[in-house]
């Protein structure tokens, strides 16, 4: 079964609005990552927040991790026609290497 | 220019056939993923390798089978016992260590005639 899933399936927006993504997760993790990809094209990776981190910036981007809740989220703020492409979140068990992808949301910002 | 290639970009498979998809990376990792994506749906790890010479099965190994003879490369064989190819497939590599950040490919769409 996959380690994370993440809500909403889909979401639309309009340009220069926020989006934000959640994910969840089942077992105990050493990191939680997030990619996006385009569509037809490879994942790319956008963040990585580690288990003792509770929000992590990287431009336009915010993520937050409640471990306690086994929970993440994403937040892509002043959204733009190019960040249009589905996003996964990754986590894996923490004494395996492998490393387990949601379904993924896939945002769609209009002009 | 660093990166992971793979190719083709389209293949067709007959029926019975075995059809091998090639992934090379030069970013000098030692670990190398292959994930299988259908339409609308998450990425699933068919095998991976921590090292040269040593893979495992990730959760949907059969009908496919690798091999990591050079660092740099991880071929990956769809057979013809797996009767469900049609799919994109994903090629990744990543630094040594648990759950480093993954580089991928740009995928390869294989289809069944």
């Amino acid at each position: 079964s996959q380690q994370g899933e993440e809500d909403p399936q889909a979401l639309s927006i309009q340009e220069g609005e926020n989006a934000t993504m959640n994910c969840s997760y089942k077992t105990s993790i050493n990191n939680l990552q997030w990619y996006r990809q385009n569509s037809g094209r490879g994942l790319v990776h956008l963040i990585l927040i580690r288990s003792n981190e509770r929000e992590k910036h990287s431009g336009r981007l915010r993520v937050t991790l409640d471990t306690s809740k086994k929970s993440s989220s994403l937040l892509i703020t002043a959204s733009r026609a190019a960040d249009t492409a589905s996003y996964f979140c990754a986590t894996g068990p923490l004494s395996d290497y492998k490393l387990s992808f949601g379904a993924g949301t896939t945002v769609t910002v209009r002009a | 220019d660093g990166g992971i290639t793979q190719s083709p970009k389209y293949l067709f498979r007959k029926e019975g056939q075995n059809v091998t998809l090639s992934c090379e990376q030069n970013l000098n990792h030692d670990a190398m993923y292959w994930y299988r994506q259908d339409p609308g749906q998450g990425l699933r790890l068919i095998y991976y390798s921590q090292i040269v010479n040593d893979f495992q099965k990730g959760d949907i190994a059969e009908g496919y089978s690798v091999s990591r003879e050079k660092k740099e490369s991880f071929p990956l064989t769809v057979t013809s016992a797996q009767k469900n190819p049609t799919a994109f497939y994903l090629c990744a590599s990543s630094a040594t260590g648990i759950h480093e950040k993954l580089f991928f490919g740009s995928g390869t769409q294989l289809s069944v005639l």
